[in-house]
């Protein structure tokens, strides 16, 4: 199994420039999210899915969209991006069974808007 | 609104030493709660979950508590390692279906 598998590690825009951040899982999780993680800040949760076709609004979500068409992959996109979104964004996703659960995190993105 | 607090932000201790790592949270109805490990660069491992039904867990020299009524959660490293070395945080989750909020992590540091 991969995982999650998020792409791509490194990235600089320029302010206004748009991008997508991918996200993918093979491990058939209902659950998904997108956090950004900030010095001194913790993670932030910006969007987060609980199912294909379902999604909703985090902790930071202003500047992002996000969809869910499949179940396994849940893609990030900046639309105009700015410089206060310059961080290291980490892309989660987790099964529920039984009140078990576990969750998994993709190695990260780091983003710079210059 | 669930927020998550993690104090100290920061703290370094001798090897050898027991330690416990704090969480607290201000809403009691939670699901489950978990501590993660995070190293410099990487993503976040989990460590531990204790369902909202539980009172701890434990994993090899890790032992994780929960006291819903007061809100808090600790994390109990025995016999530290400079391996141990990493940012320790916890997240939180109301039902199966709602988001995981997370603290902003104690970054630990044990020295040799």
């Amino acid at each position: 199994n991969a995982g999650v598998t998020q792409t791509p590690k490194f990235q600089v825009l320029k302010t206004g420039q748009s991008m997508t951040l991918q996200c993918a899982q093979d491990m058939n999780h209902e659950y998904m999210s997108w956090y950004r993680q900030d010095p001194g800040m913790g993670l932030r949760l910006i969007h987060y899915s609980v199912g294909a076709g379902i999604t909703d609004q985090g902790e930071v979500p202003n500047g992002y969209n996000v969809s869910r068409s499949t179940t396994e992959d849940f893609p990030l996109r900046l639309l105009s991006a700015a410089p206060s979104q310059t961080s290291v964004y980490f892309c989660a996703s987790s099964y529920s069974t039984q009140g078990r659960e576990k969750l998994f995190f993709g190695s990260g993105t780091q983003l710079s808007v210059l | 609104k669930q927020e998550v607090t993690q104090i100290p932000a920061a703290l370094s201790v001798p090897e050898g030493e027991n330690l416990v790592l704090n969480c607290s949270f201000t809403d009691s109805a939670i699901y489950n709660l978990q501590w993660f490990r995070q190293d410099p660069g990487k993503g976040l491992t989990s460590l531990l979950l204790i369902q909202s039904s539980q009172r701890e867990q434990t994993s090899g020299r890790l032992n994780a508590s929960l006291d819903k009524s007061s809100g808090r959660s600790t994390l109990y490293i025995a016999a530290s390692q400079p391996g141990d070395s990493a940012t320790y945080l916890c997240a939180v989750r109301r039902s199966s279906a709602s988001k995981i909020i997370f603290g902003s992590g104690t970054r630990l540091s044990i020295r040799p």
